[in-house]
């Protein structure tokens, strides 16, 4: 089962900052917390990940609070090719070599309003 | 870099018929997944290798699917016989198998109606 919880969708200006919200109260200190999305008619795309800093790159910037319950993506300046559906996953530690699956949830559904 | 090749991109079958699905990972990626995305919902993991290991089928429904990578390279899953609920989309993933916390690179897939 998914171990974090995020709204079902949500709306955001065209230009704006998006902030994601994602809950995982249950984290274990050595999970991470990984962001992928979802354009219509394409596979999952890797965002970005951390375990207890914030971390930013070229697409996003991942903030996690000092106990490691919730987190929020922020997409700094939204553009419609953003509007996506977004999976803030919880990563099982690896148990075997090579062992990286992911488990996603249902995400939020970010519409970029122009 | 070439990414995560799919095809066919869209297969309609009838109930009971058979079909399969062809992945090309991206080169030197020893991690090769299958997810099964139902409409509405995230991807679901159906089948793991490394390299032409199987890691995890654990989801996988064994009395109609089966999932080959021979030589450690590309795969195909295959449906017989196909039921009307599993229409979906089918998504090959790869990562390099390296070590942990790797990204996964996913293709887009092939979507499945079986009528």
């Amino acid at each position: 089962d998914a171990k974090t919880t995020q709204p079902p969708s949500m709306d955001c200006a065209e230009g704006r900052a998006a902030n994601l919200p994602c809950n995982h109260s249950t984290i274990s200190g050595n999970e991470y917390v990984y962001w992928y999305r979802q354009i219509h008619s394409q596979g999952p795309q890797y965002i970005i990940h951390g375990l207890k800093n914030n971390e930013t790159n070229e697409m996003a910037s991942l903030i996690i609070t000092e106990d490691r319950k919730s987190s929020t993506l922020i997409l700094p300046h939204a553009t419609l090719r953003d509007t996506a559906v977004y999976y803030c996953i919880v990563r099982d530690p690896p148990s075997n070599f090579g062992n990286e699956k992911l488990t996603f949830g249902t995400g939020t559904r970010l519409t970029i309003i122009p | 870099e070439a990414g995560v090749a799919q095809s066919p991109r869209y297969k309609i079958i009838e109930k009971r018929q058979s079909v399969a699905f062809w992945c090309n990972p991206i080169s030197g990626h020893a991690t090769l997944y299958w997810y099964q995305q139902i409409l509405g919902q995230g991807p679901k993991l159906l089948i793991q290798f490394q390299n032409n290991g199987v890691v995890d089928d654990s989801q996988l429904p064994k009395d109609r699917f089966s999932a080959e990578r021979l030589k450690g390279v590309d795969s195909t899953l295959k449906i017989q016989p196909a039921k009307l609920e599993d229409s979906a989309v089918y998504l090959c993933a790869s990562s390099l198998g390296q070590g942990r916390y790797e990204k996964l690179f996913f293709g887009s897939g092939t979507q499945l109606s079986v009528l």
